[in-house]
């Protein structure tokens, strides 16, 4: 089976300062691994996504992810957070060869910037 | 401007009211998504249909009834809900199944 953990519900980081947020994942094959940001009172929006090609990924408003298999890990970093980041970001897996084909969501981060 | 539309923005009905969820896109996607949002949580996945197919039903009441009447639409209808069925309901819609999902704004549906 598989799963998604965000190691931390809250991150505050000042404006101008690298963001890290954490995301361990478990899956029986191959998953495919996505970011998505949310906004207050919006939808989903996808930042990047891991497919099995380069292991570092590089998204929408100058996001990136690392595809790390032997950490099970896929952080997703930015180099200076900008006010406008702060927003809700879901880590998801999703496993082409899980017959279900679901898409397991963990439970998110809330990204704080102080100015 | 999202490419997934979903009307209206703002529901309030009472329990014995029936309505229904509208979701649009034009990006010619075969899979669709309904998903419901409570506050402070990831969205949970209620019903994905593929080829206007109901592909998968997360075991949701069945006062959610969905509804896939072409590829291009995606309607949920609502009938006999309860206080705690109040959430942002979110659509979303892919190529095919497991490709990234394009999500709608939702709809904040408010039972009273």
């Amino acid at each position: 089976a598989q799963s998604v953990t965000q190691l931390d519900s809250h991150v505050s980081v000042s404006e101008g300062t690298p963001v890290l947020l954490r995301c361990n994942y478990s899956s029986s094959y191959s998953p495919s691994l996505f970011w998505y940001v949310q906004h207050p009172n919006k939808g989903l929006q996808l930042l990047l996504k891991y497919t099995s090609a380069a292991t570092l990924v590089k998204g929408i408003n100058g996001f990136e992810a690392e595809f790390k298999k032997s950490e099970t890990s896929f952080h997703l970093t930015k180099p200076s957070a900008h006010m406008s980041d702060a927003a809700e970001y879901f880590c998801v897996v999703s496993d082409p060869m899980n017959r279900d084909d679901k898409i397991i969501f963990g439970k998110g981060t809330r990204l704080h910037i102080l100015p | 401007d999202t490419e997934v539309t979903q009307t209206p923005k703002h529901l309030v009905m009472g329990m014995t009211n029936k309505k229904s969820l509208k979701c649009e896109q034009h990006m010619g996607h075969r899979a669709m998504y309904w998903y419901k949002q409570k506050a402070k949580k990831p969205p949970e996945l209620m019903f994905v249909y593929s080829y206007e197919k109901l592909s998968i039903n997360e075991s949701v009441p069945s006062r959610f009834s969905p509804e896939c009447p072409n590829s291009s639409l995606l309607n949920l209808h609502l009938h006999a809900l309860q206080p705690e069925d109040s959430a942002l309901y979110l659509c979303a819609s892919s190529p095919f199944l497991d490709q990234p999902q394009h999500f709608g704004d939702g709809t904040r549906l408010s039972i009273l």
